[in-house]
């Protein structure tokens, strides 16, 4: 297997632009997570889907954040409009079954940057 | 709610030394344990869990944590470590609603 896929691995934008980051979750896992990694803040759960569904997103700091999970393979969580305080290391997890006992495994990350 | 402390921020180290990782808990439900490493540039990977069982648990990589409950801890240790073994370390949580909740990450450096 691949692993958890994400892209893309490196993003650089202008403040008030449209961020969009995706995630292939591995086949067969059906919860996927939504992290964020700061020096401030260290990693932060954002959002997290059981079976496509949004379980628990009180970690996603604000509105211009959202997160969507069309169908088992995909995610994407989209920042609009982008801030400089973005800035961060966006990971995806994915883990199997949905049941508490499994390990999360994570993508590589996607590193924003918002100038 | 849950929360979880690593109690050192950085831990320097030479090689073949041992090392031990801090991390306590708190939680007013049952929680699943893990230890996971992030090396440079790369997302994290699990080192080790406690689900249940046998309190002392062996991870990849040489690694092992003991559960210990009354002190709500779950420490990583190494009888020696390598230079290799310079990563990023983090606790983490899990509840039976599936929430996960990270330390803030120990780094550790393994110097020659």
């Amino acid at each position: 297997d691949a692993g958890v896929i994400q892209s893309p691995r490196h993003e650089v934008t202008e403040m008030g632009q449209e961020v969009t980051l995706r995630c292939k979750p591995i086949s067969g896992h059906n919860s996927l997570f939504w992290y964020r990694q700061t020096m401030m803040r260290g990693l932060e759960l954002l959002i997290y889907f059981n079976n496509n569904v949004p379980i628990d997103d009180s970690g996603m700091p604000e509105d211009r954040f959202s997160a969507k999970m069309p169908n088992a393979s995909f995610s994407t969580l989209k920042i609009q409009p982008s801030e400089p305080r973005d800035s961060a290391v966006y990971f995806c997890a994915s883990s199997e079954q949905g049941s508490q006992l499994y390990e999360q495994y994570f993508g590589p990350g996607t590193r924003l940057t918002v100038t | 709610a849950q929360s979880v402390t690593q109690l050192d921020s950085q831990v320097p180290v030479f090689e073949e030394a041992p090392v031990e990782l801090r991390c306590n808990y708190s939680s007013s439900v049952s929680v699943y344990l893990f230890w996971y490493v992030q090396y440079p540039n790369q997302g994290l990977q699990l080192l080790l869990k406690y689900l249940s069982g046998s309190t002392l648990v062996k991870g990849i990589n040489g690694f092992e944590a003991e559960f210990n409950k009354s002190q709500t801890s779950f420490h990583l240790r190494k009888p020696s470590v390598h230079i290799s073994d310079t990563a990023e370390y983090f606790c983490a949580v899990r509840t039976n609603a599936g929430k996960s909740t990270f330390g803030d990450g120990t780094t550790l450096t393994v110097k020659p």
